[in-house]
């Protein structure tokens, strides 16, 4: 049992490189989330999906699309990188929005 | 708008203290609390998670409370050690949100 897997661990890009931040999950969940991590602001949510099928936008969307590609996986993509999405992403997973939610071990982006 | 705190920021004990981590939240409308630690550079690993119905939930040595009508939760960690050092995040945990805090930095001293 995996729990929730992302890759890559690592990734530098320059400034309007496109890139997916991939996610899985083996905990049979129903909803899944992308977060992002930043010095003294905390978890701030991108994306969540509520279920397979749904997708909604979080509290810092702008940049960011997402794709429920099934029950495990859940990508992110940015079309158009910019210096202001360096950052830690964290995915996560609930069995129902609301409920425990369980992280991968993130994601650390550079963007130049 | 929920607003999660935590204070305090950072905390040095010596090993063997019992220790209170402390979360308030603004909006008292919560499905659950949820409690995570964090190790540097690593994601976030649940500790405990209590459901608005509950006062509190006990693992191990930790236990979290909850008082809604206050709008606190508090994480109870009992003879600290060593290989508690890490950062402690509460999140308050709507229908579709978890609002996180932004952690207590804790170090235990041997």
């Amino acid at each position: 049992n995996a729990g929730v897997t992302q890759t890559p661990k690592f990734q530098v890009l320059k400034t309007g490189q496109s890139m997916t931040l991939q996610c899985a999950q083996d905990m049979n969940h129903n909803s899944m989330y992308w977060y992002r991590q930043d010095p003294g602001m905390g978890l701030r949510l991108i994306y969540y999906s509520a279920s397979e099928g749904t997708t909604d936008k979080g509290e810092v969307p702008n940049g960011y699309n997402v794709s429920r590609l099934n029950k495990r996986e859940f990508s992110l993509r940015l079309e158009s990188a910019a210096p202001s999405q360096t950052s830690v992403y964290f995915c996560a997973s609930s069995e129902e929005t609301g409920s425990e939610q369980y992280f991968g071990p993130g994601t650390r982006l550079t963007v130049t | 708008k929920q607003e999660v705190t935590q204070i305090p920021a950072a905390l040095s004990v010596p090993e063997g203290e019992n220790l209170v981590l402390n979360c308030s939240f603004t909006d008292s409308a919560i499905y659950n609390l949820q409690w995570f630690r964090q190790d540097p550079g690593k994601g976030l690993t649940s500790l405990l998670l209590i459901q608005s119905s509950q006062r509190e939930q006990t693992s191990g040595r930790l236990n979290a409370s909850l008082d809604k009508s206050s709008g606190r939760s508090t994480l109870y960690i009992a003879a600290s050690q060593p290989g508690d050092s890490a950062t402690y995040l509460c999140a308050a945990v709507g229908a579709y949100k978890y609002i996180f805090g932004t952690g207590t930095r804790l170090k235990v001293l041997a």
